[in-house]
């Protein structure tokens, strides 16, 4: 069964600093892709970072990248230079790709706030 | 410009009683998932439609149903047989077939309370 798993219910940090959020997941598809998603207290999701199971590299997007590590099964997100706008739920999830089946699983959830 | 609109943004309803809650995108995306939030947590499948005029039960299916009569529209019913429908919901759309990424864009989201 697919699983994501996020530890952190809550995490603080001050303005400017980087930020890892962590990710586990659980799979038996042979491929996958890893998304974060952010939720703002307005509550719409905002899709940020996208890995494949395949790529070779690390995704990054701006101040957001994903520390793929696909032997440990984690996908962390780090925020580089954290600004206060950043202050947000932030979700994992992981959906099988190559697959008629699209369903993505999400992770609880990370609570994270940034301190000025 | 392009995306998913939700509406209402708040919706009350009463015992007994069915609601609508609106989802369209012109997006041009063929997948279409309506999910449910409750207070602290994360986001549950209620259903989904990869294709116009089908679709199939998520996690949460009981007490609802949805239409895909058109693909910019995947409307969901939450009925009277929904015992506790007070929650956050949140549509998102997907370009969807095999070899897509299934990344999921969404709306703004739709609050229902019960009176």
């Amino acid at each position: 069964a697919q699983k994501i798993t996020q530890t952190q219910p809550g995490m603080f940090v001050q303005e400017k600093e980087a930020v890892t959020l962590d990710c586990t997941y659980d799979t038996s598809d042979p491929s996958y892709g890893l998304f974060w998603y952010k939720q703002p207290s307005s509550g719409e999701m905002i899709f940020l970072i996208y890995q494949g199971s395949y790529d070779q590299q690390n995704a990054t997007e701006g101040r957001y990248s994903l520390n793929f590590q696909k032997a440990r099964k984690s996908a962390n997100l780090v925020i580089s230079a954290s600004q206060l706008g950043d202050s947000a739920m932030y979700f994992c999830a992981m959906s099988p790709i190559y697959s008629s089946a699209s369903k993505i699983i999400f992770g609880s959830g990370t609570r994270l706030s940034i301190r000025p | 410009d392009g995306g998913i609109t939700q509406s209402p943004k708040y919706l009350f309803r009463k015992e007994g009683q069915n609601v609508t809650l609106s989802c369209e995108q012109n997006l041009n995306h063929d997948a279409m998932y309506w999910y449910r939030q409750d207070p602290g947590q994360g986001l549950r499948l209620i259903y989904y439609s990869q294709i116009v005029n089908d679709f199939q039960k998520g996690d949460i299916a009981e007490g609802y149903s949805v239409s895909r009569e058109k693909k910019e529209s995947f409307p969901l019913t939450v009925t009277s047989a929904q015992k506790n429908p007070t929650a956050f919901y949140l549509c998102a759309s997907s370009l969807g077939g095999s070899l897509a990424k299934n990344i999921q864009y969404f709306g703004a989201g739709t609050r229902l309370s019960v009176l």
